[in-house]
């Protein structure tokens, strides 16, 4: 059974920084690529960056290049989201998920909230 | 802005049925695979119809996609109170090198 399970959100103030996590099991993690997309208070879902299987390809939403870095781990399964410069607009729910970033995500995790605010 | 466009919302009644549209352009949806998920309140989305017109495993039959030049549609047919949700296509887009969702669509089921 696939799992993904975020960690790592919390309160920051505007211009901190915070690194969101998410565990992965059921499948072979190296062989996927993974994608962090987000949805704000009120709003719709907002891609945020993928990742391919290697490590070696990565995109990003223009709202966050330059401030935010995707980066996986495969020899533990693990995805991350470093976050720095936070806004008060980046405040959201944050999902990991799994899938070719071109055509689908098939697992999302549970979501691991941020809050930028002072 | 999003990149693709949804109605903000939709109703009906249980037991008919309802579209939802996602209109793009030729760097979206006119040359990648639509995919459709489902977000019920308070949890995670879900993965409706991908490439398309294809339904994951344990999705119903009720739904379905399609896709014509630079538009997309889910239908859900016999509706339930249980399909009240927030519904996004999604796609890729060739020329911004990012994905790209829709606006989300609200739907009531009255």
């Amino acid at each position: 059974e696939v799992q993904l399970l975020e960690s790592g959100g919390g309160l920051v103030q505007p211009g901190g920084s915070l690194r969101v996590s998410c565990a992965a099991s059921g499948f072979t993690f190296s062989s996927y690529a993974m994608s962090w997309v987000r949805r704000a208070p009120g709003k719709g879902l907002e891609w945020v960056s993928s990742i391919s299987g290697s490590g070696g390809t990565t995109y990003y939403a223009d709202s966050v290049k330059g401030r935010f870095t995707i980066s996986r781990d495969n020899s533990k399964n693990t995805l991350y989201l470093q976050m720095n410069s936070l806004r008060a607009e980046d405040t959201a729910v944050y999902y990991c998920a799994k899938g070719p970033y071109v055509r689908n995500f098939d697992y999302w995790g549970q979501g691991t909230l941020v809050t930028v605010s002072s | 802005q999003s990149v693709l466009t949804q109605p903000p919302s939709v109703s009906a009644a249980p037991g008919q049925k309802v579209t939802i549209s996602c209109s793009g352009s030729s760097s979206n949806i006119g040359n990648n695979y639509v995919s459709w998920y489902q977000q019920l309140p308070g949890t995670a989305p879900k993965l409706l119809i991908y490439d398309n017109n294809k339904r994951p495993s344990g999705i119903p039959d009720r739904f379905s996609g399609s896709k014509s030049g630079t538009s997309a549609t889910l239908g859900i047919t016999g509706l339930q109170t249980g399909d009240e949700a927030d519904y996004y296509c999604g796609t890729w887009d060739s020329s911004l090198s990012v994905v790209a969702f829709g606006g989300g669509t609200k739907l009531t089921v009255l």
